[in-house]
């Protein structure tokens, strides 16, 4: 059973461009979340989305951030007209159960640098 | 909200000597707390998670225990070896809220 795959593993942007990350979970989860890991600090919540609904973004910023996961196909972070702040390494993780006290298996990550 | 402090922030030990790290959380309602260890260049992976409902849990060579009054818990680690290496982070949260980690701790195995 493969793991948690994110994609690309580096995405290097220039400010004003898009970003997107792909996340596809393991097979048989329905649940995921989005975490971002700044330099020498701890993750930080994003957000949690189930197949074609949002549970809770209660960490996403307001804009520029979004995320989706459709009926078919990875999970989508996408970070639009990014700045320099936004450079730092996206981590997904996905669950099998509902819920945010539930085992997370998290992927490698995307380490966006925004130039 | 939940605030999770971390100390400390570096930790070397021999190989067969044992690490504890600590975290303290302030949201008294809390009652998950799982511990992850991230190696380079890797994502987090879950080694040992403890809920409010009891006061240690001991896998092999890890054991984690909880105190609710002090509001703070603690991974122990014994026996350590070079791939105990890399860095830890502790989390909590209460119901339907989303972890808070703490800003994790590079240990540092010498063999």
């Amino acid at each position: 059973n493969a793991g948690v795959m994110q994609n690309p593993r580096h995405l290097v942007r220039r400010r004003g461009q898009e970003a997107r990350l792909r996340c596809s979970p393991m097979k048989g989860h329905s649940h995921v979340y989005w975490y971002r890991q700044l330099p020498e600090e701890g993750l930080k919540f994003m957000v949690y989305l189930q197949k074609e609904n949002i549970i809770d973004e209660s960490g996403m910023p307001k804009e520029r951030f979004s995320a989706e996961f459709p009926k078919e196909g990875p999970s989508i972070l996408r970070i639009q007209q990014v700045v320099r702040g936004d450079s730092a390494a996206y981590f997904c993780a996905s669950s099998p159960n509902p819920g945010l006290q539930e085992t997370q298996y998290f992927g490698p990550g995307t380490r966006l640098l925004v130039l | 909200g939940e605030n999770v402090e971390q100390h400390p922030s570096t930790l070397s030990v021999q190989e067969g000597d044992s690490a504890v790290i600590k975290c303290t959380y302030s949201d008294s309602a809390s009652n998950y707390f799982p511990w992850y260890k991230q190696e380079l260049g890797k994502g987090p992976q879950l080694i040992i998670d403890i809920r409010s409902n009891v006061g240690e849990k001991k896998d092999q060579r890890i054991a984690v225990t909880l105190n609710k009054t002090a509001k703070h818990f603690s991974l122990h680690i014994t026996e350590t070896q070079p791939e105990d290496s890399a860095v830890y982070f502790c989390a909590a949260n209460r119901i339907n809220t989303p972890l808070v980690f703490g800003k994790g701790t590079r240990l540092s195995v010498i063999a």
